[in-house]
């Protein structure tokens, strides 16, 4: 069985560009969460969903990040304008609603230049 | 609210010393704990968990963690470690009973073996 699947795995950006990051979660899975990961903050909740349905976008750093999920097997996050501090590893998790347990794809990596 | 702090950036430790990753949780609700694991280039893979019952917890490559309410601790043990163990170790908690919520993570543990 196929896991979380993410594209691309790496990202090499000039600042001011528009982002694409791609998700693509466990089959039947109905939570999808994405992460960014840097080394000032560790690992940090940026947006959920459950059934497709935005749930805490709280930690979405500023209205130049947006994430969808048009389907229950498909969510993007885009940056745009993209800025150097966004530069980070994302990752997209997905789980079953009524269990505990995320399991997390192998990450994108964006550097904007 | 939760927060999570593992007392431990970095652990040098020999191949097969002993090993214990500290972490400690705070939350006004009950949690479910977990510990993943990260190895270099790769994304976070599920170690162990603790949801109920026991609170000795037994993961995968030999990990186990205990559950302490009263200290509200949540240690990563194992009792011989190999090089391939050397990665990043992360703790985590999310809110019991409500399923479907994000994970609440800890700085992580740089753990190091050599030879």
């Amino acid at each position: 069985d196929a896991g979380v699947i993410q594209s691309p795995r790496h990202e090499v950006t000039e600042m001011g560009q528009e982002v694409t990051l791609r998700c693509k979660p466990i089959s039947g899975h109905n939570s999808l969460f994405w992460y960014r990961q840097t080394m000032m903050r560790g690992l940090e909740l940026l947006i959920y969903f459950n059934n497709n349905v935005p749930i805490d976008d709280s930690g979405m750093p500023e209205d130049r990040f947006s994430a969808k999920m048009p389907n229950a097997s498909f969510s993007t996050l885009k940056i745009q304008p993209s800025e150097p501090r966004d530069s980070a590893v994302y990752f997209c998790a997905s789980s079953l609603l009524a269990q505990e347990t995320q399991y997390f794809g192998p990450g994108t990596r964006l550097l904007v230049l | 609210a939760q927060s999570v702090t593992q007392l431990d950036s970095q652990v040098p430790v020999f191949e097969e010393a002993p090993v214990e990753l500290r972490c400690n949780y705070s939350s006004s609700v009950s949690v479910y704990l977990f510990w993943y694991v990260q190895y270099p280039n790769q994304g976070l893979q599920l170690l162990l968990k603790y949801l109920s019952g026991s609170t000795l917890v037994k993961g995968i490559n030999g990990f186990e963690a205990e559950f302490n309410k009263s200290q509200t601790s949540f240690h990563l043990r194992k009792p011989s470690v190999h090089i391939s163990d050397t990665a990043e170790y992360f703790c985590a908690v999310s809110r019991r009973n409500q399923a479907g919520t994000a994970l609440i993570f800890g700085k992580g543990t740089t753990l190091s073996v050599s030879s």
